[in-house]
Order: structure tokens, then sequence, then C-alpha cells
């Protein structure tokens, strides 16, 4: 079955320093990757995705994310967190191997940003 | 322009009761799904809808059932609600059913049993 998995439950990093969210995931060939954000109180956002194609995929709010099929990862990085940064951030995955059309979640990373 | 809503935004209730979540998206999507949340914030699919048919259905009690009158509405009803349905329920919606289609998600109704 494929799984996700979000080995940090909670980050904290200052206000400027840079981040890296690690994602790895157990599955098949051919992984649709994504990152999502959730704010307190809020619905996910969709931060990034990677179907196939570069390696390195770029999102919205600043983020990238980097997909290394060697290692089953999917890291989300940002090279200098803002305070608004400060929110759960969930990776997850979909498969064509399986056929699977929802999503499957790793359990999620807590960030928190000191000034 | 709220693209996937979902009333209520708060709902507190009492054990055995039966109560409705209802979720709307205007983007035009053949797609909608359930998600729960629980306390620890895992995310796991509940059901999916594709134009009005249902194509996943999770291990889910049979007290849960969702209801599409149409493609832009998915509705979950539960009855007999127990303590352990307290939890944020997502709405989401995807362009199409394919594997990896971006998913839209609504702002969740959390849902408190007593």
């Amino acid at each position: 079955a494929q799984s996700v998995t979000q080995p940090d439950i909670h980050i904290t990093v200052s206000e400027g320093a840079s981040l890296e969210l690690r994602c790895n995931y157990s599955y098949g060939a051919t992984p649709y990757l994504f990152w999502y954000v959730q704010s307190p109180g809020q619905g996910l956002q969709l931060l990034l995705k990677y179907f196939s194609g570069d390696t390195l995929v770029q999102g919205i709010k600043g983020f990238e994310a980097e997909f290394k099929r060697s290692q089953s990862s999917f890291n989300l990085r940002k090279p200098s967190v803002h305070w608004s940064d400060a929110a759960e951030y969930f990776c997850a995955v979909a498969s064509m191997d399986t056929g699977r059309r929802a999503l499957t979640f790793g359990s999620g990373t807590r960030l928190q940003v000191q000034p | 322009d709220t693209a996937v809503s979902q009333t209520p935004k708060y709902l507190v209730t009492q054990m055995g009761n039966d109560k409705s979540i209802k979720c709307e998206q205007n983007l035009g999507h053949d797609t909608m799904y359930w998600y729960k949340q629980d306390s620890k914030k895992f995310l796991k699919i509940m059901f999916s809808y594709n134009n009005k048919e249902l194509i996943i259905n999770e291990t889910v009690p049979n007290r849960f059932s969702p209801k599409s009158p149409d493609k832009a509405h998915l509705n979950l009803h539960i009855n007999s609600l127990e303590l352990g349905d307290s939890a944020v329920y997502f709405c989401a919606s995807s362009q199409y059913s394919g594997v990896g289609d971006t998913q839209y998600f609504g702002p969740g109704t959390r849902l408190t049993v007593l």
C-alpha cells in the first residue's frame, strides 16, 4: 500500500532562515507528488506539485521542492522563511500504478517561525 | 470568490443525533471528495463522486452517507453520531477523476460530538 512519511512533526526556524521539510513516499514507479499548506483554521492550499520532467519544481510563496527517485523523497524548501509561513505542511501522493485517485497524505509537519 | 465552500464551518451536537454537512464548488469540476482530519491532523479519504457517481468508498461506517444532487454539490450525512466522529471534515474537488488531478480544498467543517 502506498504511504507517505513526514519524519518531522514540528520544526522551529528563525525568520529569514532557510527551511527544508522532509517527505518520503513508498510506492509505485510513477508517483504524483504534492505539497499542501494549512494555515490555522483554514483549508488546504496547494503549494506545488510534481508529475514528471524537471525534478526541481517551483511553487507559490517562494517554495520549491525536489523529487529524488533514488531516495523516494520530495522535500520542500524555502531559502528565507517569513513569519506568515507558520502553518502545517502536508506532503501527499497519488499513483498511476495503483490507479488510486484519492491523495494519500503524510501526517504533517508543523512549522513555527521565531522572530 | 469562494471556489469550494462548506457549511457549516462549526457543528456541535450531541451523541446519537443526525447531521449533514454541505459542500459546493463553483469551479466546474467533475469530481468531489470528502476527507476526514482527525485530532492528530491525519487526513484520510472517505468518499469521492465523479459526475454524481460514487467512485471511491473507503472503509467508512455506513452511518456516513454521501449524496451528490449534481456535480457541483456533495453533501455528507451522518446518522447516530458518536464521539469518535469528532474531527474536521474537508470537501475537495478536482477537474477530472484522473490520478494526480489537483484537488482544491474547502475551509473545513469542525464537528464536535458531545
